[in-house]
């Protein structure tokens, strides 16, 4: 069975700090990979995705993500939060590119002053 | 706005009661979703149509729920006899057929309240 794994439900970082966010997926066909932001409510919006090719992925507002499959990892980067960062982030799977995303539980981070 | 659209935005009803929620997917989308949101968890999938046909549902979608979407456009979900575990937020996605890997935009949500 395919699932997501997201390893810290809150996560906080000093303004101008790395961001790292954690994911680990579980599929058993080659999987389609997504990072999505949620502000508080408000629906998802797309922040990047990994489908083929290259490993290194770069989305919306200075975030990147790399997959790794030896590790079954998708973890999320920005290099310098910014307070507007603050927000709940969400790492979805579609198993080889099927219709059905597989979410995690998500991660609210915080960005300190 | 080109975006996915749903209304309403905030429903509040008491228990028993029947409700409805309609969402309008961006136009030349060919998928629909819908998901279940509750606090402190990701969405999970309820149900998926490709164009107006239902093709999938989840267990979690007991015979309470029905969703349908005429002709391919805008879709409604609808519970009936609703109970306090309904309480949730109801997001709708829709994406354009294209290969794999495409991704869904997702709509602001309806936030049920069941009192």
């Amino acid at each position: 069975a395919q699932s997501v794994t997201q390893l810290g439900s809150h996560v906080s970082v000093s303004e101008g700090a790395l961001v790292l966010l954690r994911c680990n997926y579980s599929s058993s066909v080659p999987p389609y990979l997504f990072w999505y932001v949620q502000y508080p409510n408000q629906g998802l919006q797309l922040l990047l995705k990994y489908t083929t090719g290259a490993t290194l992925v770069k989305g919306i507002n200075g975030f990147e993500a790399e997959f790794k499959k030896s590790e079954t990892s998708f973890h999320l980067t920005k290099p310098s939060a910014h307070m507007s960062d603050a927000a709940e982030y969400f790492c979805a799977v579609t198993p080889g590119g099927t219709y059905k995303y597989i979410f995690g539980t998500g991660t609210r981070l915080k960005v300190l002053a | 706005d080109t975006g996915v659209s749903q209304n309403p935005r905030h429903k509040i009803t008491k228990r028993g009661q029947n409700v409805t929620f309609r969402c309008d997917p961006i136009s030349e989308h060919n998928r629909l979703y819908w998901y279940r949101q509750t606090l402190g968890q990701g969405p999970e999938f309820l149900t998926y149509f490709q164009n107006e046909a239902q093709l999938e549902k989840s267990r979690l979608l007991s015979d309470r729920f029905s969703a349908e979407r005429p002709k391919g456009s805008f879709s409604t979900l609808e519970i009936q006899r609703t109970e306090q575990g309904d309480s949730a937020m109801y997001l709708c996605a829709s994406s354009f057929q294209r290969g794999g890997g495409t991704e869904a935009f997702f709509g602001q949500g309806t936030r049920l309240t069941v009192v």
